[in-house]
């Protein structure tokens, strides 16, 4: 069965650091892109960035392009989206999702249960 | 960014009516459509990629169509349980973008 597991979440002040994390299992980790989708509260889902099987090559949005780094650990079986200079407007539930990629489709098939994070002071 | 518009915001409707909800891509995305579905309190879930191909298990009363910029999702035969927000996506390019979805409450 296909899990990913997030945590690392919490209440920090705009400008500090949080680091979460994804723990996955139930499948060969190192064959499938992973992505990280946030949604804020009572707002729709955004798509924050995206990582390649073997980690060598990243996709972010703008928004948080040069603050986010998204790295993984294959032999953890593990993600990480490193956080920095956190606004308020990054406040969201981070859902770490699976990417199923193959030939021309591309679509998130499996979702963690996801993880609040609140910027404020 | 290519937007994506979706409509209509919300809808209400019985048990048992067909349900029809838009997707309007600001340019091309040729078929690279998914829709998924957000239930009170849980992650998302996958319904539809590739415009018009459904994800193993689920029921077949729920169907996409659409291609280049004009996509359509639908229930027909509505259930209780269908009783969600529906988002479209683009994966055409990045950065992949969500439409701002479609309420579907029960009458």
């Amino acid at each position: 069965e296909v899990q990913l597991v997030e945590s690392g979440g919490g209440l920090v002040q705009p400008g500090r650091s949080l680091k979460l994390s994804c723990a996955a299992s139930g499948f060969t980790f190192s064959n499938y892109y992973m992505a990280w989708v946030r949604q804020a509260p009572t707002k729709g889902l955004e798509w924050v960035a995206s990582i390649s099987n073997g980690g060598t090559t990243t996709y972010y949005r703008d928004s948080v392009r040069g603050r986010f780094t998204f790295s993984r650990d294959n032999a953890k079986s593990t993600l990480y989206l490193q956080m920095d200079s956190l606004r308020s407007e990054d406040t969201a539930t981070y859902y770490c999702t699976r990417v199923y990629s193959m030939g021309i489709q591309y679509y998130f098939d499996y979702w963690g249960q996801g993880v609040m994070v609140t910027v404020s002071s | 960014d290519i937007v994506m518009t979706q409509s209509p915001t919300s809808m209400s409707r019985s048990v048992g009516d067909r349900v029809t909800m838009n997707c309007k891509a600001s340019q091309n995305v040729g078929s690279n459509v998914d829709w998924y579905q957000q239930k009170t309190g849980q992650s998302p879930k996958v319904l539809i990629y590739k415009a018009s191909n459904r994800y193993t298990g689920v029921p077949d009363r729920f169907t996409g169509n659409g291609s280049g910029t004009d996509f359509t999702f639908t229930i027909s035969n509505m259930q209780a349980e269908d009783l969600a927000v529906y988002y479209c996506m683009q994966s055409k390019s990045y950065p992949l973008t969500f439409g701002s979805g479609t309420k579907l409450e029960i009458k």
